[in-house]
């Protein structure tokens, strides 16, 4: 059974870089088409981040795509997340999520990460 | 990008009610139609798919049905465990969307 959890810095100051790692255990990386991020603002709903395959390809909302960049890692079986130029607004819960291909779910989650851009 | 709208926003109900929410796409998504349960401090869960297609583990007494731009998730009895907020979302095409979420609480 596919688990995933997300590692990375609570605290990014602003105009830094938020990095951020999701680690697939249960299985291989290589064998789910897509993974994916979303974020979760504090009292707010969901934000669709973007997805990278396993073979490297990506897509990102327009909103974000110039800042963040989402790449796999197979021979460390993760995927990560760089979100650039940071402000107050990048504050929330980051997930990582599989899209499972076959339900274009997100069907697997992991528990959530912090992330607070603060001085 | 195609907006995705629930309605409500929340709501209040007793256990054993029957609950409809409802999401609507801004543009047509066939059946690529997602909903999520989320409880506070837990990642969300994923319910229904494809519209209408029950996950593997989940109660029976969730259904989720519509195409096109217009859908719905049916609790059919609400139980305690059922207080949450729910989210849809569309896997139609990317930036695949979420709803801004119905928060479902006792009354």
């Amino acid at each position: 059974q596919v688990q995933l959890q997300e590692s990375g810095p609570g605290l990014v100051k602003p105009s830094g870089t938020l990095s951020l790692t999701c680690a697939v255990s249960g299985g291989s990386i290589s064998s789910s088409d897509w993974w994916s991020w979303v974020r979760q603002p504090p009292g707010k709903g969901l934000d669709w981040i973007g997805e990278v395959s396993h073979s490297g390809s990506t897509n990102y909302p327009p909103s974000l795509k110039s800042r963040v960049t989402l790449s796999v890692d197979k021979s460390r079986n993760h995927f990560s997340l760089k979100l650039t130029s940071v402000t107050a607004a990048d504050t929330a819960v980051y997930y990582c999520a599989r899209y499972d291909s076959s339900s274009y779910g997100l069907d697997v989650w992991g528990p959530g990460t912090t992330v607070t851009v603060s001085s | 990008d195609i907006q995705m709208t629930q309605s409500p926003s929340s709501l209040s109900a007793s256990v054993g009610d029957r609950v409809t929410i409802t999401c609507r796409a801004s543009q047509s998504i066939n059946s690529y139609l997602n909903w999520y349960q989320q409880k506070p401090g837990k990642a969300p869960k994923l319910l229904i798919y494809g519209s209408s297609s029950l996950q593997s583990g989940v109660s029976s007494r969730f259904s989720g049905s519509g195409s096109w731009t217009d859908f719905t998730l049916t609790i059919s009895s609400l139980q305690t465990e059922d207080f949450a907020t729910y989210f849809c979302q569309q896997s139609y095409s990317s930036p695949r969307t979420f709803g801004q979420g119905t928060r479902v609480e006792i009354k």
